[in-house]
């Protein structure tokens, strides 16, 4: 059973381009959330959607990012016009529906480190 | 206000010696309490996790973990660190499900020879 796949590892961008992270959940997960982890910082929530459904995206900056879960196919977390506060490494995680046994609420992808120029 | 602080940046032991490693937490609902350890470059594994029953959590690699309520503690301890156990730590809480976990800072930890 493959685990939280995230791609690219790692993605170059320079200042004013679009960014698209992907998240395949785990097999089985239907829920999935996004965390950005800054330099020296711990994991900060940015948003937790259901398929085609964003559930808190409290943790979203207003402008710039979007999230989606489509019927079909990953996650998504997208961040146009990036700049270079945006460099930072973006986890995704996932958890499967809450009535279903889990030994381990969320799943973590191993993350993309996103370098902005 | 959900939080967690880990009062220690970075800790550096000895290989064969002891490591505790503080968690203190707020959360206004019955907490769900984790450990993650992170290698550079890699994603965040599961140490252990609390919920209910016994306060005092076994988890892999030789760590474990006490829950105590009064103070809002989660501290991981090892009783003998090895070398490969150098690697960022983090503590979370949260629910089970359904809802965003909370992060500390994290405890960087340095074993040498």
């Amino acid at each position: 059973n493959a685990g939280v796949m995230q791609n690219p590892r790692h993605l170059v961008r320079r200042r004013g381009q679009e960014a698209r992270l992907r998240c395949s959940p785990m097999k089985g997960h239907s829920h999935v959330y996004w965390y950005r982890q800054l330099p020296e910082e711990g994991l900060k929530f940015m948003v937790y959607l259901q398929k085609e459904n964003i559930i808190d995206e409290s943790g979203m900056p207003k402008e710039r990012f979007s999230a989606e879960f489509p019927k079909e196919g990953p996650s998504i977390l997208r961040i146009q016009q990036v700049v270079r506060g945006d460099s930072a490494a973006y986890f995704c995680a996932s958890s499967p529906p809450e009535t279903a046994d889990s030994n381990q609420p969320q799943h973590f992808g191993d993350g993309t480190r996103l370098s902005i120029l | 206000a959900q939080s967690v602080t880990q009062p220690d940046i970075h800790i550096t032991v000895s290989e064969g010696a002891s490591l505790e490693l503080r968690c203190n937490y707020s959360y206004g609902a019955t907490p769900y309490l984790f450990w993650y350890v992170q290698s550079p470059g890699q994603g965040l594994q599961l140490l252990l996790k609390y919920f209910s029953g016994d306060t005092l959590v076994q988890g892999i690699k030789g760590f474990e973990a006490e829950f105590k309520r009064s103070q809002s503690s989660f501290n991981l301890r090892k009783p003998s660190v090895h070398w490969s156990d150098a690697a960022e730590y983090f503590c979370a809480v949260g629910a089970w499900t359904g809802n965003q976990f909370y992060f500390g800072t994290g405890t960087s930890l340095t074993v040498i020879p």
